[in-house]
């Protein structure tokens, strides 16, 4: 498979819960991205993981937890969500972390706190 | 406080005509401009970009124009078809400088183009 690729598409959870989302890139590139896209609000950077290294937290509240184990696959861990954190997370990587470089989606999964 | 406004949810144009989607930014040291089209149920996928040197830049039936003293830049397809249904996105970045990954982006424009 090619591309960037997210699981799960769809996750619906308690807000006691505890998941995990996953975004696998197969295009050997060394930057990866966290977005958030909430319902009538842009897309807002979450996280930036350079070469494996956490070098952006945009001000994200600590129930959200990214991973970055290697330079191909990225995490976002979740536990005691707020109804308000429903949206849609996209995950990309570029090259490198520039913006000269384009950023390639994932198809996103839709998040459902209960 | 959004640094970039797309002010037009949606578009609707017919098949062959020009189809002209509008951005407006407000922080002036963005200098580098990207376009991204999103389908339902996939992820955004890039389209075209411009950087502040430049007044225009061409991809086959895609142009961007920048107007730096209006803070403005906008997307034409021409001719539009059905195919470019879709939501369109518009980004902006701070080129120089060690942040530049940070992408800005609008909430988008629904483009519908009718047969």
């Amino acid at each position: 498979e090619t591309g960037v690729t997210q699981t799960p598409r769809h996750l619906v959870m308690g807000m006691t819960n505890k998941k995990s989302l996953k975004c696998e890139q197969h295009l050997g590139h060394n930057a990866m991205y966290w977005y958030k896209q909430s319902a009538k609000k842009p897309l807002e950077l979450m996280f930036v993981y350079s070469l494996e290294e956490r070098v952006e937290n945009n001000s994200v509240p600590s129930r959200f937890s990214p991973e970055c184990p290697n330079s191909s696959h990225l995490f976002l861990h979740l536990h005691t969500l707020q109804p308000e954190d429903s949206a849609l997370y996209l995950c990309a990587s570029s090259l490198t972390r520039t913006s000269t470089y384009e950023q390639y989606f994932g198809p996103g999964t839709r998040l459902t706190v209960t | 406080d959004q640094q970039v406004k797309q002010n037009s949810p949606s578009l609707s144009v017919q098949e062959g005509r020009i189809s002209i989607l509008n951005c407006d930014y407000t922080n002036s040291m963005f200098d580098y401009f990207l376009w991204y089209k999103k389908y339902p149920a996939e992820g955004p996928t890039f389209l075209i970009s411009i950087s502040s040197i430049k007044d225009k830049n061409e991809d086959g039936r895609f142009t961007v124009f920048l107007n730096k003293s209006a803070k403005h830049l906008s997307l034409h397809i021409v001719p539009s078809q059905p195919g470019d249904s879709a939501v369109y996105f518009c980004a902006a970045s701070v080129g120089s400088g060690g942040s530049n990954y940070k992408l800005t982006f609008g909430k988008g424009t629904l483009l519908t183009v009718n047969p």
